[in-house]
């Protein structure tokens, strides 16, 4: 299995300023036939299911803010919030969809400082 | 806008077996490309990918659950569901029925307990 690892568990950071969460993952989740890294982040709040925020590494799915993005490739990869919002408070994840079994990294946490 | 709702027991006693089923509203499990998938989570191993199945019926399993686990998909229903065999208390999660490999569309989930 691909095993998901996020840094750090958690952060604080005020409003508008920028929240940055990596995730590293055991093997390379990049499909050299399509050039595409297999990894998204979710958003979680609480008593909510998780949300999907990014795809394909960098790509932002329909109606989420552009101050969120991702980027990186093959094994490390970071979402960054460019600047915070109260409504972004919440559990961050990241996901391969590589190959089966799908895996997640254990979430960090997002809090106002 | 596609819709899914979970639905199944709370409370299950150990060692029995779990039956989810996910109704998907506003698409077909018939059609498209996107696998239907089942995802727990809980407080000890966080979210868990535990099975897709295809609009085909072609499926792939955690194999840390595959012994335990059958997904299936039910076209006149709209439906697919999951069994999970021999509780244990570990098998304590919300569990989430979503579609696609990167989930775009969730279920709201539903808490299952594992307790006698």
């Amino acid at each position: 299995d691909i095993v998901m690892t996020q840094s750090p568990d958690s952060l604080a950071v005020s409003l508008g300023e920028r929240a940055t969460i990596n995730c590293k993952s055991s093997q390379s989740v990049l499909y050299s036939s399509n050039n595409k890294n297999y990894l998204a982040w979710y958003q979680q709040k609480p008593g909510q299911p998780p949300k999907l925020v990014i795809y394909w590494a960098s790509t932002r799915d329909s109606g989420v803010p552009d101050r969120f993005s991702g980027s990186g490739s093959g094994t490390d990869f970071t979402l960054t919030i460019s600047s915070l919002q109260a409504e972004d408070v919440a559990v961050y994840y990241c996901q391969h969809y590589y190959s089966t079994p799908f895996t997640f990294g254990g979430g960090t946490k997002v809090e106002i400082k | 806008q596609v819709q899914l709702q979970e639905s199944g027991p709370g409370l299950v006693k150990p060692s029995q077996t779990l039956s989810l089923t996910c109704t998907v509203s506003g698409g077909s499990v018939s059609s498209g490309t996107d696998y239907w998938s089942w995802i727990r989570q809980s407080a000890g191993r966080g979210l868990e990918w535990i099975a897709r199945i295809s609009p085909s019926g072609s499926t792939n399993y955690n194999p840390s659950l595959k012994s335990r686990v059958t997904i299936s998909v039910d076209r006149s229903k709209n439906q697919f569901s999951l069994n999970l065999r021999s509780l244990t208390a570990a098998d304590t999660a919300v569990y989430y029925c979503a579609r696609g490999d990167y989930s775009y569309y969730w279920g709201q989930g539903i808490l299952v307990t594992v307790s006698s």
